[in-house]
């Protein structure tokens, strides 16, 4: 059950887009297409901004979009504004039928 | 409007054993999966456990699986995990998260500190 990889931090100035990837194996995010997205902000409980893959829950911006090819998944955030600045976090359902999060990936907006 | 509220936490010594539970409301408590997630202070989300709508069938992290449990009451619409012989690697906040592949709708967390 190894974390899935994220980048420890990316940056972006307003209105430009960031990606942010999340590579796994083919046990888990090359397996299924159910890996989700969660944003936090510090003091924050997580929040779903994308599942299965691509799916944007009732609310959220379409500034956030997801993608896979193969073992990794994509976010990507597009018009960055200084609210996007938090910390955000991939999942994925694996062949174990367990969860498995990445480290976790720190957005700041310059 | 579905709401999830964890309690239950706090301080407690090394070896020892706490109880989580996590008040459900706002939707059918028994058509969902349900998940605890953890975060220790400072560091990323670590999924815990899963308890499938059924209830008859769990999984665990490898790093809790033999001291973790989870539970579920439909009758109260509660979610719990009790926990035995915790470590000092346990202190986390400790989410519940409705949901099966990805976790719609988190609660605020309670704090569990293993310290003596």
């Amino acid at each position: 059950q190894s974390a899935l990889t994220q980048p420890a931090s990316v940056s972006g100035s307003p209105g430009q887009s960031i990606t942010i990837s999340c590579t796994g194996t083919a046990s888990d995010v090359g397996s299924y297409n159910f890996v989700s997205w969660y944003q936090q902000h510090p003091g924050k409980a997580p929040k779903l901004i994308i599942s299965d893959v691509y799916n944007r829950p009732s609310g959220v911006s379409n500034r956030f979009s997801g993608s896979k090819s193969g073992n990794t998944a994509s976010l990507t955030i597009s018009g960055l504004q200084a609210d996007d600045e938090a910390d955000y976090y991939c999942s994925s359902f694996t062949t174990s039928s367990t969860r498995v999060f990445g480290g976790g990936t720190k957005l700041t907006v310059l | 409007e579905v709401q999830l509220l964890e309690s239950g936490g706090g301080l407690v010594q090394p070896g020892g054993s706490l109880t989580l539970s996590c008040a459900a409301s706002g939707f059918t408590f028994s058509s969902y999966a349900m998940s605890w997630v953890r975060q220790a202070p400072g560091k990323g989300l670590e999924w815990v456990s899963i308890i499938f709508s059924g209830g008859s069938r769990t999984d665990y992290a490898d790093s809790v699986k033999g001291r973790f449990t989870i539970s579920r009451d439909i009758s109260k619409n509660t979610l719990y995990l009790q926990m035995i012989s915790l470590r000092a690697e346990d202190t986390a906040i400790y989410y519940c998260a409705r949901g099966r592949h990805n976790s719609d709708y988190w609660g605020h967390g309670t704090l569990v500190t293993v310290s003596s």
